[in-house]
C-alpha cells in the first residue's frame, strides 16, 4: 500500500485557478469513487474539502471542485483568496484500506 | 456538533506502548466508524487505522502487529493503542469520524506524542 501521488506545491495569484494532482493505482483511485480532500492550515486539523472524487460538504465554497480520471483525481480551486494557502491531501479508499497523498502546498502569490 | 478531543501522555519512552484516548462530545459513536491518523513532523498524513462502533477494525498494514483500536472504557471513547515505538513514532496524532466510507469529518485537534528516552 503505497502513498498516493501528489506535487509537492503548487502556486498561482489570487483570482487564478489552480488544479492539484493526485495519482494512484487501479487498487485505490482506479477502482474507487471513493476520493477525498483536505485542507490544512499550518498548527490546525485537516479540513473535509471533497468527498466521493466531487462532493462538497456543507460550508466549503464551490470554487472547490474535484475530479477523477482513471487512476487519477484532481483538486481545482477556482478564484484563487489568499485564505486557499494551505496544504492539501489526497485520499483515497483501498478496498477496507485507506491511502493518503504525501501533501500539496499551496502558496497564493 | 460532534466534536472529538485526544488525550493522552505528550512523551512515551522507547519500546514502550504510546495509549491514546479519543473522546467524543455532542454526539454518540454508535452507528459510525471511527480512526486514527497521524503526522510526523512536518510530513504528510499517515492513516493508521479505523473502527466500527460495535468493535471491527482495519489497520495499516505497515502498522499492523502494533496497533490496536478499541471502544473506550468509558461511553462515547475509543482508543489507540501501539506498541514497541521508537522515533519514528514521534508525530501529531488525530482521531476522526469515518462519515459513510471515506469522509474523514471532523478531526480532533490532534495531540503531539513524542517519543524519547
Amino acid at each position: 500500500q503505497s502513498a498516493l501521488t501528489q506535487p509537492r506545491s503548487v502556486s498561482g495569484s489570487p483570482g487564478q485557478s489552480v488544479t492539484i494532482s493526485c495519482t494512484g493505482t487501479s487498487g485505490d483511485i482506479g477502482a474507487y469513487n471513493y476520493v477525498s480532500w483536505y485542507q490544512q492550515h499550518p498548527g490546525k486539523a485537516p479540513k473535509l474539502m471533497i468527498y466521493d472524487v466531487s462532493k462538497r460538504p456543507s460550508g466549503v465554497p464551490d470554487r472547490f471542485s474535484g475530479s477523477k480520471s482513471g487512476n487519477a483525481a484532481s483538486l481545482t480551486i477556482s478564484g484563487l483568496q489568499a485564505e486557499d494557502e494551505a496544504d492539501y491531501y489526497c485520499c483515497s479508499y483501498a478496498g477496507s484500506l485507506v491511502v493518503f497523498g504525501g501533501g500539496t502546498k499551496l502558496t497564493v502569490l | 456538533q460532534v466534536q472529538l478531543q485526544e488525550s493522552g501522555p505528550g512523551l512515551v519512552k522507547p519500546s514502550e506502548t504510546l495509549s491514546l484516548t479519543c473522546t467524543v462530545s455532542g454526539g454518540s459513536i454508535n452507528s459510525y466508524y471511527w480512526s486514527w491518523i497521524r503526522q510526523p513532523p512536518g510530513k504528510g498524513l499517515e492513516w493508521i487505522g479505523y473502527m466500527y462502533y460495535s468493535g471491527s477494525t482495519n489497520y495499516n498494514p505497515s502498522l499492523k502487529s502494533r496497533v490496536t483500536i478499541s471502544v473506550g472504557t468509558s461511553k462515547n471513547q475509543f482508543s489507540l493503542k501501539l506498541t514497541s515505538v521508537t522515533a519514528a513514532d514521534t508525530a501529531v496524532y488525530y482521531c476522526a469520524r469515518v462519515y459513510a466510507i471515506l469522509r474523514f469529518d471532523p478531526w480532533g485537534q490532534g495531540t503531539l506524542v513524542t517519543v524519547s528516552s
